[in-house]
């Protein structure tokens, strides 16, 4: 089955960095386009970034533009998040999202549990 | 703010039917699919519906999904209690070239 677990979560300082992961298991990493979706304490759901099934592509919210880096290596089923100069606002549980196409239409199918990310001194 | 509006909070008595609301704009829900999640308390998102009406396999018919031009709702009948749960819709928007959520319902059931 479709299995997503991230990792690299924890507290950190303002204006430093932190890599996430999301190893993925279950299906064939290398044929989908993965995002990065972030959740603050007690808010809703805020999408971060996107890369394609190939890592050519890469779209950011502006939010984070400059700053984060979504990238992924096929040969290890892996997804990752680089977070540099974080800023308290980065504070979220981050999870990683499949995205399936079907008839013209982009969807999250499948969640990892979420990392907790809390940016503070 | 959200680019996508949803209505805080929605309730229901067991039984009943409810709608949720999401309203967005030509950049988002009236040039691109709207997508529903379903998210329970303490836990990641569930994909509820997804272009605009589909039902993923395991979702119950109770549940639908329709949109017309710049709006789009979620529709539950049936509620149940374990209905109770937080509610977004998402979008892709050609204009921010990203994926766009609704702030979230909050469905309580009565």
């Amino acid at each position: 089955q479709v299995q997503l677990v991230e990792s690299g979560g924890g507290v950190v300082q303002p204006g430093r960095s932190l890599r996430l992961s999301c190893a993925a298991s279950g299906f064939t990493f290398s044929n989908y386009a993965m995002h990065w979706v972030r959740q603050a304490p007690g808010k809703g759901l805020e999408w971060v970034a996107a890369i394609s099934f190939d890592g050519n592509s890469r779209y950011y919210a502006d939010s984070v533009k400059g700053r984060f880096t979504i990238s992924r290596d096929n040969s290890k089923n892996t997804l990752y998040l680089q977070m540099n100069s974080l800023r308290a606002e980065a504070t979220a549980v981050y999870y990683c999202a499949r995205s399936s196409f079907d008839s013209g239409s982009h969807y999250f199918d499948h969640w990892g549990q979420g990392t907790l990310v809390t940016v503070s001194s | 703010q959200s680019v996508l509006t949803q209505p805080p909070s929605a309730s229901g008595t067991p039984g009943q039917r409810v709608t949720i609301s999401c309203s967005g704009s030509s950049s988002n829900i009236e040039s691109n699919t709207v997508n529903w999640y379903q998210q329970l308390p303490g836990t990641a998102p569930k994909l509820l519906i997804y272009s605009n009406n589909q039902r993923p396999s395991g979702v119950p018919d109770r549940f639908s999904g329709s949109k017309s031009g710049t709006s789009a709702s979620l529709a539950i009948s049936g509620l149940q209690s374990e209905d109770e749960a937080d509610y977004y819709c998402a979008a892709w928007d050609d204009g921010l070239n990203g994926v766009v959520f609704g702030g979230g319902t909050k469905l309580t059931v009565l």
